[in-house]
């Protein structure tokens, strides 16, 4: 079955911009969750969404938001871009119930300039 | 807030020998654990899992060690290859929300 399908890949925004990243998870799959990825952070949590609810949310200003649809696709939109804003964002799919194993996909590049 | 240990330490080993790659954490909360290989350009892989009721899993080539007494998991790679060459994490669940170490980069030399 098919993996985890972010779009787009890259991105380049300027400063001041916003913009909206998507993520199609495993057919099945309930729960999205998104992390930032940056070299000097690493791998930080954003947020997780369930059946178009958010269930838990990192330690991100509120530039950072996100929705889930009733096919359990997700976004997520980051306004008023800042240069620190550039990172690998990646999604994570997963069942969303009890403990199993998320699986990622390849990560949208942004880089704000 | 807790975290599981932030660096980023690189492990160099000859091809064919065994890797041991270490992490800390700190949430003694914290019920299931996942290592996961990320390689340049592509986003996490999932490697093998445990729960807080276990303290050792194999799976193919890979075992996980859980020390709950003194936070410490760690990933044993046996026969290392160099396709194993990546950057592997630590992640723990707090809850619906994965908490990543800092990451070990493994490099393989042929």
């Amino acid at each position: 079955k098919a993996g985890v399908t972010q779009t787009p890949r890259y991105l380049i925004k300027t400063r001041g911009q916003q913009v909206t990243l998507s993520c199609s998870p495993i057919s099945g799959h309930r729960s999205v969750s998104w992390y930032q990825q940056t070299p000097g952070q690493g791998l930080q949590f954003l947020f997780e969404y369930f059946s178009e609810t958010q269930r838990n949310k990192g330690n991100f200003p509120g530039r950072f938001s996100g929705r889930q649809f009733s096919n359990s696709r997700s976004e997520m939109n980051v306004s008023t871009l800042e240069l620190g804003d550039s990172a690998l964002y990646l999604c994570a799919s997963s069942p969303g119930t009890g403990y199993t194993e998320a699986f990622f996909g390849q990560g949208t590049r942004l880089t704000v300039v | 807030g807790e975290s599981v240990g932030l660096h980023l330490p690189t492990l160099s080993v000859q091809e064919g020998d065994n890797s041991i790659i270490n992490c800390a954490y700190s949430n003694s909360a914290s019920d299931y654990f996942i290592w996961y290989k990320q390689e340049s350009g592509k986003g996490p892989q999932f490697i093998i899992d445990i729960r807080s009721n276990m303290d050792k899993r194999q799976g193919q080539r890979v075992t996980v060690l859980l020390n709950k007494t003194v936070k410490h998991l760690s990933l044993q790679i046996a026969a290392t290859q160099p396709g194993d060459s990546a950057v592997y994490f630590c992640a723990e669940d707090a809850g619906n929300m994965l908490t990543f170490g800092g990451g070990t980069r493994l490099m393989v030399k042929p």
